[in-house]
């Protein structure tokens, strides 16, 4: 069963505290992608990398920053974490064809008190 | 701005009925639209894609239809069981794919 795991479910961190959400896919995809999730908003990119190495800005980058180190993990990193983060962080996985059928981890619900 | 609207209030359907869901785009011109589901507290699932070039798409009770001219797809669930009870997220992508945005998502109530 292929899978996009994400290293925690919930997590709650104070302001100004840096923040890492690890994700690990096993299915060898070349393209992983992190999204914020609030409520009436939609799914919005934060970073997508589309090789090892590799990073690109999506449309809300500012206060985030990502690691891919090896294929299949891809970190996502919070300077100084603020209360404007607490949301639902998704991982995501794809093959080639960008962000199309991506499969999707089960999410950290981060709040910052 | 790109934008994608689906209907913000909740679906609420009988068993057995099909489930109609609808996603609308604005200034936009998507090669592929996907749709996903979505449980409560967990990542999305992705169910299916259509291309620019099709008119419709099956798989086993679901059926995708897009639209480019009205800039409309609609997301049809036949037989509907309370299992089906979720959030349906459409997502527009241009070609290449790596520019996609995503529906808020519409929840679907199926009642016994």
């Amino acid at each position: 069963d292929v899978k996009v795991t994400q290293s925690s479910r919930y997590l709650v961190k104070r302001t100004g505290e840096k923040v890492f959400l690890e994700c690990v896919q096993d299915m060898d995809h070349e393209n992983m992608f992190w999204y914020r999730q609030d409520p009436g908003l939609g799914l919005r990119l934060i970073y997508f990398s589309y090789d090892v190495k590799m990073k690109e800005k999506g449309d809300i980058p500012e206060g985030y920053s990502v690691s891919r180190e090896k294929k299949e993990r891809f970190s996502l990193i919070l300077e100084s974490a603020s209360t404007n983060q607490t949301s639902m962080y998704l991982c995501a996985s794809s093959s080639l064809g960008g962000h199309l059928s991506a499969f999707f981890g089960q999410g950290t619900r981060l709040t910052v008190v | 701005s790109q934008k994608i609207e689906q209907n913000s209030e909740a679906l609420n359907i009988q068993e057995g009925k099909t489930a109609t869901l609808t996603c609308n785009y604005t200034n936009y011109s998507p090669a592929y639209l996907q749709w996903y589901r979505q449980d409560p507290g967990r990542g999305p699932v992705f169910l299916l894609l259509i291309r620019e070039n099709e008119k419709e798409k099956r798989k086993e009770r679901l059926k995708v239809t897009f639209d480019t001219t009205l800039k409309q797809s609609l997301f049809h669930i036949t037989a509907s069981q309370p299992a089906d009870s979720a959030t349906y997220l459409c997502a527009l992508s241009i070609t290449g794919g790596f520019k996609t945005i995503f529906g808020a998502g519409t929840r679907l109530f199926v009642k016994a």
